[in-house]
């Protein structure tokens, strides 16, 4: 298993729609998480951390953590055209003070 | 703003050329690191630095080396370039704290022909 997996996508929403993306990861990553966007040709920015078990509410995002199932997840409200990107998910390495990363979700917010 | 500048946004270098790649923070941070971007693959770590002249490997050091002389700059070296390291190769750095984000340059997209 992949220290940190995603499902590569594309997701397909309609604007306005809530757009779920999800990732589950193993031991060796903690408990500490991030989402980053990022948009063709460019670099990624973080948009969401979230540190403990629960929900984490930052305008139109929301990261959920589930520390029993190994499972995160960034959930965006009303989404917008301009939200099309890939998010990546990541986790803080327990061995070492790196990020590892999934591989991706390419989101599609259909106008 | 946490600024991570890299010294070139496109590279084109020839088989067996010795490739320097440059990143600068100025934010203070203790880290560094290079990772490379390649499509299905993710984001996979070279090195990285936690302090000046130290350096760990990541996941995928083979073929590269890196300098950390001053806290603020990182180097990324191919020794001898080959065309499978044709890549976005992506600079970051974060504070000390094992559990922090890490802020990204804006990429070097590299190909070796």
């Amino acid at each position: 298993q992949k220290e940190v997996e995603q499902n590569s996508g594309p997701l397909s929403v309609p604007e306005g729609a809530i757009a779920s993306l999800n990732c589950t990861y193993s031991d060796r990553v903690s408990q500490s998480f991030f989402w980053y966007r990022q948009y063709s040709g460019k670099s990624p920015e973080l948009i969401m951390s979230i540190y403990s078990n629960g929900d984490k509410e930052d305008g139109r995002f929301t990261a959920q953590l589930n520390k029993a199932s190994q499972y995160v997840s960034l959930l965006i409200r009303d989404s917008q055209p301009s939200d099309s990107a890939t998010y990546l998910c990541a986790g803080a390495d327990t061995g070492r003070r790196a990020l590892t990363f999934g591989s991706g979700t390419r989101l599609q917010v259909q106008p | 703003d946490v600024k991570v500048t890299q010294s070139s946004r496109y590279l084109v270098k020839r088989t067996g050329e010795k490739v320097f790649l440059e990143c600068v923070q100025d934010m203070d941070h203790e880290n560094m690191f290079w990772y490379r971007q390649d499509p299905g693959l993710g984001l996979r770590l070279i090195y990285f630095s936690y302090d000046v002249k130290m350096k760990e490997k990541g996941d995928i050091p083979e073929g590269y080396s890196v300098s950390r002389e001053k806290k603020e700059r990182f180097s990324l070296i191919l020794e001898s370039a080959s065309t499978n390291q044709t890549s976005m190769y992506l600079c970051a750095s974060s504070r000390a704290d094992r559990d922090t984000e890490a802020f990204f340059g804006q990429g070097t997209r590299l190909t070796v022909v």
